[in-house]
């Protein structure tokens, strides 16, 4: 079954730094796709960035990029340049498997950007 | 992007009566929906998987007779949770689901059960 670890519960950082947020999976499908999703407190579930197992490079979209290493099963989210409106909880998730097409979630970080 | 509503945003019902919420997909055709559930600074738990035209798959641990989904049309599936208590207070989120990988999310409902 899958299951995604994101090992840190909370995270702080200073404005215009980059930070990176950890998630690692675990899966035994050959084909699938992991996730980024960000929630701030209105709750909506606002999609960042995809990456699917077979691509060959890091998924990349603006401020946000996918650090895949398949190796290690680890896709951690960087933000580079945070700002304030950054502040919020990150969950990181991937597909179910089979052709549903579920989403499996970690238990989130929250991110606080300080000015 | 997509977009996906769902109505109500917020609701507060008394305990056993039942509770509509709707999950509409705004611009284009979903086959499919997921219901998802969050607590309070949980993370989000699949609750079901809607098709049009056909019977919910429920997850493991959810009661089919107390959640009711149906899924009309292309466009619009709906979450009924029957004779409501407090513990089914949540914050509950639909997604629809495009081609290839995109899903897209609505903005969520919170439901107090008072």
């Amino acid at each position: 079954a899958q299951k995604i670890t994101q090992t840190q519960p909370g995270m702080f950082v200073q404005e215009k730094e980059a930070v990176t947020l950890d998630c690692t999976y675990d899966t035994s499908d050959q084909s699938y796709g992991l996730f980024w999703y960000k929630q701030p407190s209105s709750g909506e579930m606002i999609f960042l960035i995809y990456q699917g197992s077979y691509d060959e490079q890091n998924a990349t979209e603006g401020r946000y990029s996918l650090n895949f290493q398949k190796a290690r099963k680890s896709a951690n989210l960087v933000i580079s340049a945070s700002q304030l409106g950054d502040s919020a909880m990150y969950f990181c998730a991937m597909d179910g498997g089979g052709s549903q097409g579920n989403l499996i979630f970690g238990k989130g970080t929250k991110l606080s950007v300080k000015p | 992007g997509a977009v996906v509503s769902q109505h109500p945003s917020w609701v507060i019902c008394k305990s056993g009566t039942s509770v509509k919420i709707e999950c509409r997909s705004l611009d284009f055709q979903a086959t499919t929906m997921f219901w998802y559930r969050q607590f309070p600074k949980q993370s989000l738990m699949l609750m079901a998987t809607s098709n049009e035209g056909s019977k919910a798959t429920y997850e493991q641990g959810v009661e089919k007779d107390k959640f009711l989904i149906n899924h009309a049309s292309l466009t619009l599936s709906t979450l009924t949770v029957t004779s409501a208590h407090p513990e089914d207070s949540s914050f509950y989120i639909c997604s629809a689901q495009r081609p290839r990988y995109e899903q897209y999310f609505g903005p969520g409902t919170r439901l107090t059960v008072t």
